[in-house]
């Protein structure tokens, strides 16, 4: 089936720590993105990837970095800068180039620091 | 950049009744407009979308209708059933940008 993989689906995080949330895709698609989902705040996004090697912040960068080695994978790190890193994290992939293309989201990665 | 408003925030309605959510836009060059379902818990699922060049579009009990004049756009959802229970987001993208603009979301409530 294709789709898109999050994983872990709960993640618990102890304040100071790095930590690496996974999403992989295998629709072929060349554009990939990660969303922040707080309650009330809708979809914020973190940051995105067009290409394979190339990446552009979003709105609420600070805290996170990303990598995007391959065309399949978009990993996102939430480092200890991140003051409030406690949220629902959603990732997207899409085609873009097709007037505007369908995105399509992963379960999400919950991720709670204790 | 554009800019997405979605109302109302919560809606809740009788199983039976129609649903209607509103979302306007700020940048008249947009020209695809999705509208996404997310139950609780889990990620958003594209449910229905359209674009620029057409004034509406129907799937079975959802329906989405645009008007580019005035720059809104509305899912309208009929005879409701309590799976229809969840929230919604609507998202307008333009050629001039890579990334979707999403409204702050509909809570849609339908009881039995």
């Amino acid at each position: 089936d294709g789709g898109i993989t999050q994983s872990p689906k709960y993640l618990f995080r102890k304040e100071g720590q790095n930590v690496t949330l996974s999403c992989e895709q295998n629709l072929n698609h060349d554009a990939m993105y990660w969303y922040r989902q707080d309650p009330g705040q809708g979809l914020r996004l973190i940051y995105y990837s067009q290409i394979v090697n190339d990446f552009q912040k979003g709105d609420i960068a600070e805290g996170y970095s990303v990598s995007r080695e391959k065309k399949e994978s978009f990993p996102l790190t939430v480092t200890s800068a991140q003051k409030n890193p406690t949220a629902f994290y959603l990732c997207a992939s899409s085609m873009p180039g097709q007037g505007g293309g369908e995105a399509f989201f992963g379960q999400g990665t919950r991720l709670t620091v204790v | 950049g554009e800019n997405v408003e979605q109302h109302p925030s919560t809606l809740s309605v009788q199983e039976g009744d129609s649903a209607v959510i509103k979302c306007t836009y700020s940048d008249s060059a947009s020209n695809y407009f999705p509208w996404y379902k997310q139950e609780l818990g889990k990620g958003p699922q594209l449910i229905i979308d359209i674009r620029s060049n057409v004034g509406e579009k129907k799937d079975q009990r959802i329906a989405v209708t645009l008007n580019k004049t005035a720059k809104h756009f509305s899912l309208h959802i009929t005879e409701t059933q309590p799976e229809d229970s969840a929230v919604y987001f609507c998202a307008a993208i333009s050629p001039g940008y890579s990334t979707l603009t999403f409204g702050k979301g509909t809570m849609l409530l339908v009881s039995p």
